[in-house]
């Protein structure tokens, strides 16, 4: 069955820093990869997703993600955080032949100033 | 244009009432998915519309739970006789295609909290 595994419940990181938000799924076939960011109060926005190609794929707000099929994972990153950035995070697998995709628990990133 | 809009924002009611919560996609948008997400955890599919197919109603939790959407406009999810565990936001998504290939775009859920 599909599965998605977020380890990371809670990071804190300075502003300015990196970030790499980790993503681990259980899919037979080759899934479809997203990745949803949760601001508080509202619903969830679409920051990137992985179908084929390449495997670094580029999203919105500067952020990118790596999808690495021998180690199913597909972790979220970003060079240098900004305090806007503090929000939930989700990881999502779905695919092809099926009518829903699996959300990971998510990942509440917070900003240190 | 405009996003998907779900109503009421927010609804308190007392346990074994019944409750009614709107989500009216974006237009065009032919899936529509509902989800629930308790305090402090990730999404729970419930239930998923694609056009005028029968829906997958595999994420249900109970009986006292349903859906409905008229061909692909609003939909509306009940939930009859409320216990406490119902207390979550509840949160509609829309998106254009069939199945998970197309990215869903979602509302600013419905929060719902069972006295």
């Amino acid at each position: 069955a599909q599965s998605v595994t977020q380890p990371d419940i809670h990071i804190t990181v300075s502003e300015g820093a990196s970030l790499e938000l980790r993503c681990n799924y259980s899919y037979g076939a080759t899934p479809y990869l997203f990745w949803y960011v949760q601001s508080p109060g509202q619903g969830l926005q679409l920051l990137l997703k992985y179908f084929s190609g390449d495997t670094l794929v580029q999203g919105i707000k500067g952020f990118e993600a790596e999808f690495k099929r021998s180690q199913s994972s597909f972790n979220l990153r970003k060079p240098s955080v900004h305090w806007s950035d503090a929000a939930e995070y989700f990881c999502a697998v779905g695919a092809s032949s099926a009518s829903k995709i699996i959300f990971g628990s998510g990942t509440r990133l917070s900003i240190r100033p | 244009g405009a996003g998907v809009s779900q109503s009421p924002s927010n609804k308190v009611t007392e346990k074994g009432k019944d409750v009614e919560l709107r989500c009216d996609p974006i237009s065009g948008h032919t899936a529509l998915y509902w989800y629930r997400q308790r305090l402090g955890q990730g999404l729970e599919f419930l239930i998923y519309f694609q056009g005028n197919s029968a829906p997958d109603k595999s994420g249900l939790p109970s009986d006292r739970f349903s859906a409905e959407r008229t061909g692909e406009s609003v939909s509306t999810l009940t939930i009859q006789r409320t216990q406490q565990e119902d207390s979550a936001v509840y949160l509609c998504a829309s998106s254009n295609g069939q199945g998970t290939s197309q990215p869903q775009h979602f509302g600013d859920g419905t929060r719902l909290s069972i006295l």
